[in-house]
């Protein structure tokens, strides 16, 4: 059964603060996912890699960095919070190839004060 | 224009009934087509992949339109159990997956 976990369920962080979202996974995928996920938005993608060291921007990578040392585990870095990235964080991670099934983590609620 | 449009609804049903959820996309050139389920506070999960030739998986039947760009999804014999966000999602390429901002049901006894 594959398991995706990430390492907060809520987090509340103060507007400049560093933060950091951590993702692992166990299933041996070589895709993890980043996203945000808004009322009326939908799921949006802001990182995502495909290999270890290797990452690729999404379609909302501005103010956003993403670390991946480590087949199973994916970090998401926010270097100053603010406010407008007060949302759900979810992880996903998948195989390598076309059409294969996104697992995704339980989220994280993120609130900027 | 969002690239993949779904009516945000929410639907009320009451058990036993069939509802029918449609779902628009703009890129002609996707690839590979899902239903995804989303229970409230929870993470989104495969509900089914959706193929051309039209897919089901007991009561639930799911249909790709690739002239139209229009991907569907019907419940039969509707649950309680089947309350939720259904998101429609639209693969591009390898990475490259798009959601919809999901349609709510919500089934009532």
């Amino acid at each position: 059964d594959v398991k995706v976990t990430q390492s907060s369920r809520y987090l509340v962080k103060r507007t400049g603060e560093k933060v950091f979202l951590e993702c692992v996974q166990d299933m041996d995928h070589e895709n993890m996912f980043w996203y945000r996920q808004d009322p009326g938005l939908g799921l949006r993608l802001i990182y995502f890699s495909y290999d270890v060291k290797m990452k690729e921007k999404g379609d909302i990578p501005e103010g956003y960095s993403v670390s991946r040392e480590k087949k199973e585990r994916f970090s998401l870095i926010l270097e100053s919070a603010s406010t407008n990235q007060t949302s759900m964080y979810l992880c996903a991670s998948s195989l390598a190839g076309q059409g294969y099934e996104q697992y995704f983590g339980p989220g994280t609620r993120l609130t900027v004060t | 224009r969002k690239e993949v449009e779904q009516d945000p609804g929410p639907f009320n049903v009451p058990e036993g009934a069939t509802v029918a959820f449609n779902c628009t996309y703009s890129n002609s050139a996707s690839q590979s087509f899902f239903w995804y389920r989303q229970d409230c506070r929870k993470e989104p999960k495969l509900l089914m992949s959706v193929y051309s030739s039209g897919n089901e998986d007991g009561r639930f039947t799911a249909q790709l339109n690739r002239a139209s760009q229009y991907i569907s999804l019907l419940i039969r014999d509707s649950k309680l159990s089947d309350s939720a966000t259904y998101l429609c999602v639209v693969n591009n390429n390898n990475n490259d997956m798009r959601f919809g901002a999901g349609t709510r049901l919500t089934v009532k006894p």
